[in-house]
């Protein structure tokens, strides 16, 4: 079975950066592509990032480029998501998941909360 | 990178059918089949109901289906049931390794 699980989130302030984690097992990490997607307050999904099985491959959606990035170690199994330059706008639940053939499997989610 | 358009909501009684849309572009679900739908109940994580655009992940139930037609994806719950309330999403990638979510759907079981 499946199983994500993302630490790092907290308060920080705007400007402020942030490292996020996702600790994954139940499956062979280095086989899948993996992601970061995220869901502000009351509001719907937005995909975020995403990173190919090696590192060598890594796509992000517009409003990040350049202020956050994803890399991944394969062999403890972490995923992480480095949040810079942060805004009262990146405030999301920030969720990890195991991308398949276009299908998501979702950890529960770490809050980062970007304010003074 | 526009988000899929979904309606805001969707209800329905008790054992009725609904069916919720999905429209993206040529160049995200009317191009690619992978499209998958997913289900978040207030303050959980979304879990996934469809992928590949009609396949159903082991231990959901057959009473969620789904399709496409050009650029325009449809999820149907039948038999509806109370604990189907919950918020839907449609998600399609859009080449270039990219993916896009729609806006949601809130669905209330009446």
């Amino acid at each position: 079975e499946v199983h994500l699980v993302e630490s790092g989130g907290g308060l920080v302030q705007p400007g402020g950066s942030l490292r996020l984690s996702c600790a994954a097992s139940g499956f062979t990490f280095s086989s899948d592509w993996m992601s970061w997607v995220r869901q502000a307050p009351g509001k719907g999904l937005e995909w975020v990032a995403n990173i190919k099985q090696h590192g060598d491959e890594k796509h992000y959606v517009d409003s990040v480029k350049g202020r956050f990035s994803i890399s991944r170690d394969n062999a403890k199994n972490l995923l992480y998501l480095q949040l810079n330059s942060l805004t009262a706008e990146d405030t999301a639940v920030y969720y990890c998941a195991k991308v398949t053939g276009g299908a998501f499997e979702w950890g529960q989610g770490t809050l980062v909360t970007v304010s003074s | 990178q526009s988000a899929l358009t979904q309606p805001a909501s969707v209800s329905g009684s008790p054992g009725q059918s609904i069916t919720i849309s999905c429209t993206g572009t040529s160049n995200d679900v009317g191009d690619y089949n992978y499209v998958s739908w997913y289900q978040q109940h207030p303050g959980k994580a979304p879990k996934l109901i469809i992928y590949g655009v009609s396949n159903r992940p082991s231990g959901v139930s057959y009473r969620f289906s789904a399709s496409k037609s050009g650029n325009t994806a449809s999820l149907t719950i039948s038999g509806l049931q109370g604990e189907d309330e919950a918020d839907y999403y449609c998600c399609s990638h859009t080449g270039s390794g990219t993916w896009v979510f729609g806006g949601g759907t809130k669905v209330t079981v009446l």
